[in-house]
């Protein structure tokens, strides 16, 4: 089972719609999470951490349920330059020497 | 602010041929990561340094593929000798870790292509 785990998607959405994403992780120690975000042929780049209490960045929602070992992405809204793919990161130790990466949710936003 | 910057963009080579990648963190950043991404096995750390230092190689995959980091400005990943399996993209990323965040900042990646 790999440690952090993602639907690999593609998802297909029309301008204005709600996509949520889910990612489970394994190592019930992880302390911090992220989503970054990876255009075609691009870097990955930082979109937002995750939260226990949850938290929201404009149209950019993230949940995380300890207890599942679940974190979520909700994007409302969505705009054709949310087209990308969605990488659920999982730090184990609170420190950068274990971030675990998902294999990424892509996402193609449509007019 | 200068990025996290890598180098070169684009490496073609040979099969048996030596590569290395240049990588240049962010000024102050004293954490340095370097990732091998593919379509197969996504985004994987290769290794790990901290002020320096190497702290974690276990995700380097085999003896062919050495890195270093000589000075807090500067870090090299080397592959001798390269195979065509090592055709991936090599990211370079920093962070200073602390302060409530460990962000990671990656660099432009390096795009390997190994005939």
């Amino acid at each position: 089972r790999k440690e952090v785990e993602q639907d690999p998607g593609p998802f297909n959405v029309p301008e204005g719609a709600t996509v949520a994403f889910n990612c489970t992780y394994s190592n019930s120690a992880s302390q911090s999470f992220f989503w970054y975000r990876q255009d075609c042929r691009k870097e990955p780049k930082l979109l937002m951490s995750v939260y226990s209490s949850g938290n929201e960045d404009g149209r950019f929602t993230a949940q995380l349920n300890r207890a599942s070992q679940y974190i979520s992405l909700l994007i409302r809204d969505s705009k054709l330059s949310d087209s990308a793919t969605y990488l659920c990161v999982v730090n184990t130790w609170g420190a950068n020497n274990d971030m675990r990466f998902g294999a990424g949710t892509r996402l193609t936003v449509k007019p | 602010d200068a990025g996290v910057i890598q180098s070169p963009r684009h490496e073609v080579t040979e099969m048996g041929q030596e590569v290395t990648l240049r990588c240049k963190p962010i000024s102050g950043h004293n954490s340095l990561f370097w990732y091998r991404q593919t379509m197969m096995r996504g985004l994987e750390l290769l290794i790990y340094f901290n002020n320096n230092v190497p702290i974690d190689d276990s995700g380097m995959p085999e003896d062919r593929f050495s890195a270093k980091m000589p000075n807090a400005s500067f870090s090299t990943l080397k592959i001798q000798p390269s195979e065509p399996r090592d055709s991936a993209v090599y990211f370079c990323a920093s962070s200073l870790p602390g302060g409530g965040t460990d962000t990671q900042y990656f660099g432009p990646g390096t795009r390997l292509t190994v005939l």
